[in-house]
């Protein structure tokens, strides 16, 4: 594998499921981010993840939960979702030491339906 | 709060006709203008970094440039490979993780 993967691609769940998202980066990086990507908005971060810092949206609800168990792995925890949280959900990476500013790597992304 | 306005919305150009893409920005201090590309299906390929006014970068058919306020995605001659949707993204002076993004503006080109 290379680059920023995610699974699964595509995902229907109802209302009261629950579900997780995965991400893997096998690019060496120090940093993971957590997108949502609406149709007709603009990319909005979720939640960042580096050795420095833990980022929130403070927007986001409380029924998405990150977890970052090391540098390569990032998941998104999904329960009791609304219709409106149907999107494509996008991972990326990116080198991050202290104030330097380093593109951000995005994977596939999975696309999310909730019924 | 950040701003990142792009337009237009949607560019339909026939192959070989040059155009420019527009990003408008308001944030507290640039700290960095990102481009990038996105193709139906896919998460964001990386294009360009701009740091400063007066700063330009090119890439095979593409050319980025900055202003104070602004940046321009100038495609000349492009084909129809280059149709995408092209995202601008800003980082303001004391985040060097947290991207601001545009809409987007989604090209077309014809053969």
């Amino acid at each position: 594998e290379t680059g920023v993967t995610q699974t699964p691609r595509h995902l229907v769940m109802g209302m009261t499921n629950k579900k997780s998202l995965k991400c893997e980066q096998h690019l060496g990086h120090n940093a993971m981010y957590w997108y949502k990507q609406s149709a007709k908005k603009p990319l909005e971060l979720m939640f960042v993840y580096s050795l420095e810092e833990r980022v929130e949206n403070n927007s986001v609800p409380s029924r998405f939960s990150p977890e970052c168990p090391n540098s390569s792995h990032l998941f998104l925890h999904l329960h009791t979702l609304q219709p409106e949280d149907s999107a494509l959900y996008l991972c990326a990476s990116s080198q991050a030491f202290g104030s330097d500013l380093n593109e951000q790597f995005f994977g596939p992304g999975t696309r999310l339906t909730v019924l | 709060e950040d701003q990142v306005t792009q337009s237009p919305e949607a560019l339909r150009l026939q192959e070989g006709e040059s155009s420019s893409l527009n990003c408008s920005y308001t944030v507290s201090g640039l700290r960095g203008l990102f481009w990038y590309r996105q193709d139906p299906g896919k998460g964001p390929e990386f294009l360009f970094t701009l740091y400063s006014a007066g700063e330009e970068k090119e890439k095979e058919r593409l050319k980025a440039t900055l202003t104070k306020k602004e940046s321009f995605l100038h495609i000349t001659a492009p084909k129809p490979e280059d149709s995408a949707t092209y995202l601008c993204a800003v980082c303001r002076s004391g985040s060097a993780r947290q991207l601001t993004f545009g809409s987007g503006t989604q090209l077309t080109v014809l053969p």
